[in-house]
């Protein structure tokens, strides 16, 4: 089952250029977490937001957690053309045996 | 960060045979593991959730009898597609996890195609 939905689904953008998606979710949370995979390879972290945080940073990464609206955005500033990669959100929900769900994920292009 | 090994990273395998795929966490017990399956430029599908000692919990619409998953251990999961077919063909990736508010940590995935 996928849990949440990430908009846009693609990106283009120069480098040098902020780039920004969002994602929206349905239920309950404890934290909602940002992965990057770049074709057809595993997945890579980049950052995890608990419910009760609003916002985070990580380097040229900040992430901000809306749990009123359900939905979260991660920003990438100053892009890079090695940041091209799909980026998915990942919720991991309250209660029951808190499993990871996933967006359905942004492909981000960044154009040298 | 702590390193999932996932293995085979590729396999090919014939209609109606089986295949493995481990999960092993090299550096940490993971309370949990989750087994998805992603097809090509999708996102991936939660298939189930297994804790060791336990029998997994599969998400709706996942046969368990076609999956098999055992989690014998705090550092190994494993999943057996059965009697695999071409709609099985797809990219596995394992997860595991040490606990509430942390970070999962993913395999590398396994590429496999049923001919």
């Amino acid at each position: 089952s996928q849990q949440g939905e990430e908009d846009p689904q693609a990106l283009s953008i120069q480098e040098g250029e902020n780039a920004t998606m969002n994602c929206s979710y349905k239920t309950s949370i404890n934290n909602l977490q940002w992965y990057r995979q770049n074709s057809g390879r595993g997945l890579v972290h980049l950052i995890l937001i608990r419910s009760n945080e609003r916002e985070k940073h990580s380097g040229r990464l900040r992430v901000t957690l809306d749990t009123s609206k359900k939905s979260s955005s991660l920003l990438i500033t100053a892009s890079r053309a090695a940041d091209t990669a799909s980026y998915f959100c990942a919720t991991q929900n309250s209660g029951g045996y808190q499993k990871v769900t996933f967006g359905t994920g942004t492909k981000l292009q960044v154009i040298p | 960060g702590a390193v999932v090994s996932q293995h085979p990273s590729r396999v090919i395998c014939k209609s109606g045979t089986s295949v493995k795929i481990e999960c092993r966490s090299l550096d940490f017990q993971a309370t949990t593991m989750f087994w998805y399956r992603q097809f090509p430029k999708k996102s991936l599908m939660l298939m189930a959730t297994s804790n060791e000692g336990s029998k997994a919990t599969y998400e709706q619409g996942v046969e368990k009898d076609k999956f098999l998953i055992n989690h014998a251990s705090l550092t190994l999961s494993t999943l057996t597609v059965t009697s695999a077919h071409p709609e099985d063909s797809s990219f596995y990736i394992c997860s595991a996890w040490t606990g509430l508010n942390t970070e999962a940590f993913f395999g590398q995935g396994t590429r496999l195609t049923v001919v």
